[in-house]
């Protein structure tokens, strides 16, 4: 079975700098989809970024960028100049199709101002 | 667009009762999942509609239930409660066109069992 881990449960950091959160997967499927959602507190998910695996190049998305490194089964998020905003609990999720998402336990992010 | 809805918001419910949750999709959307959060567990899949069809379920047991009508909307309900089902209960829709549409959550409906 596919399995999604997320080693940080909790990370901070100052507001205006970067972090990383890390993602790592277990599948042997060589198709899928990778995904961050952004959980804030007592506020619905939305997501934050998409990456194809079958894609050489990490996705993008204004201040937040992923690190894919397939061979390793790696996927984490970069959030660049951190806001008040960002802080929320982030969740690495994958998938190879039938709208069923697999997701890690998830890393609340604190932004200290 | 409006996104995805979910009503109720918040419910109380005591053990043996059973619940019926409503999702409502973005327009268009023919996919409708449901997922599961507690502390414990995290996210875990409920399962999946499409066209009014189950085309995946996890693994929760039978007395978990879903549909969906031919607007899309999706109901999912829980028969017999138990302290356990307390939970953040999301559901979230796509197009899918293809097998891995991203999904757009709802609020979720917050259940809990007395």
């Amino acid at each position: 079975a596919q399995t999604v881990t997320q080693s940080q449960p909790e990370m901070s950091v100052q507001e205006a700098e970067t972090v990383t959160l890390s993602c790592t997967y277990d599948t042997s499927e060589s198709d899928y989809y990778l995904f961050w959602y952004k959980q804030p507190p007592s506020r619905q998910m939305i997501l934050v970024i998409r990456q194809e695996a079958y894609k050489q190049q990490n996705a993008t998305e204004n201040r937040f960028s992923v690190n894919f490194q397939k061979a390793a089964k790696s996927f984490s998020l970069k959030i660049s100049d951190s806001q008040l905003g960002d802080a929320a609990m982030y969740f690495c999720a994958y998938t190879m199709g039938a709208q069923k998402l697999v997701f890690g336990q998830g890393t609340r992010l604190t932004i200290n101002p | 667009k409006a996104g995805v809805t979910q009503t109720p918001r918040y419910l109380i419910k005591t053990r043996g009762q059973q619940v019926t949750l409503s999702c409502s999709p973005i327009s268009g959307h023919r996919s409708v999942s449901w997922y599961q959060q507690t502390p414990g567990q995290g996210l875990q899949f409920l399962f999946e509609y499409f066209s009014e069809t189950q085309r995946n379920k996890g693994n929760f047991p039978g007395r978990f239930s879903g549909r969906q009508f031919s607007n899309s909307r999706s109901e999912m309900n829980v028969s017999t409660l138990e302290l356990g089902d307390s939970a953040l209960y999301l559901c979230a829709s796509s197009f899918a066109d293809s097998s891995t549409d991203t999904q757009y959550f709802g609020p979720g409906t917050r259940l809990t069992v007395l």
